[in-house]
Parts: C-alpha cells; structure tokens; sequence
C-alpha cells in the first residue's frame, strides 16, 4: 500500500531554471494538496484540487503552477526558481466526506534548495 | 479567518515525563480537530482528532478534549518515550470542502 508518494526526494535547482515535483496518489482520493513547510513557520497551502480537471490557489500560490488531469496524479510546477522557494514541499490527499473529518494523507516530502 | 495557536517549542523531557503541548483556536462554526505527528524524515500523519465539543481523541497513549468554552485542544501524554521526538502540529478544518489550517508545530525531544 503505496499511499501518497512524492518524488524526487531532494533537489538543487540554480535561480531561474524550473523542476515539476510529481506527486501520486493510489488511494482514488478526490482531494489533493501542496503545502509547503519552513522553520518555524508550520504548513502554508499552495494550491489543492478537488478532482480531476479543478484546481485552486491557497495562501502561497505564487510562483507555481499546478495541473491535475488525473484523480492519481498532481504536479507541481515551478517555472523560475527562486531562492525563496527553498522549503520542504509534503503533496497530501484527502476524500471529501460528509463532514469535516476527513484526514489527510501525506508523501515523504520533497526537500528543494535553490541556489 | 481561522487560526491555530501553537505553545512556543522546543520542548525537551526526560523519558517517563508528562507532555502537555497548548493548542488554542480560532474558527467560524463548528470545527473538526486535528493532531498530527511528523518524525524525521517523514511526512506528517494523522495522530488523532476530534470532531465535536467534549471529544476525546486518543492514540498511542496521547489524548486531546476538545473544548469549546476554552478553544482549546491541547495534547496530553502521560509518560513519554524517547520514540515519541518529533514536530507535533495541531490543525482544523472548518466545514466538509474546507482546507486543513494548521499550527506553527512544535519540536518535542525526549531524553533517555
């Protein structure tokens, strides 16, 4: 049982260049979720998509770009890298529920430096 | 709009000790409660929730009430292990299609 998995693990970008970090799901969950968390600071929403073919921007949303044109996949681009955007990124996916409790799954992460 | 307050870390116990970890909150209506747990190197998961006033969730010998007259959901151990160093982060979720919102998280360290 897979779950959520995020790849790759760790990366180095130089400023400007761009990377897609892949995030896959196997648990046919409709919801799906790019946070990214710096010290201290906890979790910050960059964007998250209800199904395939819906996406929307949450806190952080600048400077990446999403597409979900599977329920399995969601891919986060950056298209200019820029140093703040080093971070660590966790992509999560959740089912929508009758209610609100519905938990969220999370990958291992993706640990980005941009230099 | 919504919030979580998490205490100020780090935290560093002795093996054996009691953990108290403070969680207040900030929500329009009636919000489900969330703790979740991250070890090194890993994603956070889910440690346990509550989803109304009075719940008590509990995992793992943890447990959180959760309280409406006080907002608060604050973590509770009775005797912690050198397992259970980790960032602990408590979070809510205000409504079915709403977004998780979480705390800042705080760094627990036991020693043996």
């Amino acid at each position: 049982n897979a779950g959520v998995t995020q790849t790759p693990k760790f990366r180095i970008l130089k400023i400007g260049q761009s990377m897609t970090l892949q995030c896959t799901q196997d648990m046919n969950h409709n919801y799906m979720y790019w946070y990214r968390q710096d010290p201290g600071m906890g979790l910050k929403l960059i964007y998250y998509s209800v199904g395939a073919g819906i996406t929307d921007k949450g806190e952080v949303p600048n400077g990446y770009n999403v597409s979900r044109s599977t329920t399995e996949d969601f891919p986060l681009r950056l298209e200019l890298a820029a140093p703040s955007q080093t971070s660590v990124y966790f992509c999560a996916s959740s089912t929508p529920g009758a209610q609100s409790n519905s938990p969220l799954h999370f990958g291992n992460g993706t640990r980005l430096t941009v230099t | 709009g919504d919030s979580v307050t998490q205490m100020e870390g780090p935290v560093t116990l002795s093996e054996e000790a009691f953990l108290t970890i403070n969680c207040t909150y900030t929500a329009t209506g009636y919000p489900s409660l969330f703790w979740y747990v991250q070890y090194p190197g890993e994603g956070l998961q889910l440690l346990l929730k509550a989803t109304k006033a009075d719940d008590k969730g509990s995992n793992k010998g943890f447990e959180a009430t959760y309280r409406k007259e006080t907002t608060s959901f604050h973590l509770e151990k009775g005797s912690v292990q050198v397992s259970d160093s980790a960032v602990y982060f408590c979070a809510l979720r205000a409504g079915a299609n709403s977004k998780l919102t979480f705390g800042k998280g705080i760094t627990l360290s036991v020693r043996p």
